[in-house]
């Protein structure tokens, strides 16, 4: 079945400083790749996505990039804030199946 | 609009004992599904819904039942529960494939 793989599991980064979270999904067919953000005793939250006729999208300090032939995407965040640890999670869809598939999640902390 | 509501937040259940984690959502979503999520595992698939009627198995359904009656109503059942289901539940709602997935704010179950 469809598998997303996502490294690191966790990440420290000092305030100001970029991070990066990656992800690689197994099914060529998938199309929709969303990223959510998740706080401490919350559900989950769109922060960003990217459909397969894209390879970057940007929203402030936030983008992803999607390479197709290494089926593989990536969260970028510039100039990080404390605000913005989290846990982050990658997941994948493919057409028809209705599901959307997660990564384990990444713990980033932001060092002040 | 209130978007996904869960209830409850908290519950502590005797294993074999059975139970209903309610989740609703008031915004005319016809897509539904239930996660598990657990330490280093992300979150988990249990069942899903594409619209009142409809539901289908997910990546873990064992132990688990659900039914869709309504749009705005999506409960999840444990017939006997287990302490291997002991987690945090998440239900979403969305409008369709490749949208915006809605997460309630999570019920933690801890079966002893």
């Amino acid at each position: 079945g469809e598998n997303v793989e996502q490294h690191p599991s966790t990440l420290s980064v000092q305030e100001g400083d970029s991070a990066v979270i990656k992800c690689t999904y197994s099914d060529s067919a998938s199309n929709y790749f969303p990223w959510y953000k998740q706080e401490l005793g919350k559900g989950p939250q769109l922060i960003i996505d990217i459909r397969s006729n894209v390879g970057e999208k940007k929203d402030q300090r936030i983008a992803v990039t999607l390479n197709k032939t290494a089926k593989h995407f990536s969260l970028h965040i510039t100039e990080t804030q404390p605000e913005d640890s989290a846990v982050y999670f990658c997941a994948a869809s493919t057409p028809g199946t209705y599901k959307y598939i997660f990564g384990t999640g990444t713990r980033l902390k932001v060092l002040a | 609009n209130a978007g996904v509501t869960q209830t409850p937040k908290f519950q502590v259940l005797k294993t074999g004992q059975s139970m209903t984690l309610q989740c609703a959502q008031d915004m005319n979503h016809e897509y539904m599904s239930w996660y598990r999520q657990d330490p280093g595992m992300g979150l988990r698939l249990i069942h899903y819904s594409v619209g009142a009627g409809i539901t289908d198995q997910g990546e873990v359904p064992n132990g688990y039942n659900v039914s869709r009656s309504t749009t705005e109503d999506f409960p999840l059942r444990l017939l006997s529960a287990a302490p291997s289901q002991t987690s945090v539940y998440f239900c979403a709602s969305r409008r369709g494939q490749n949208t915006e997935a809605f997460f309630g704010q999570g019920t933690r179950l801890t079966v002893v």
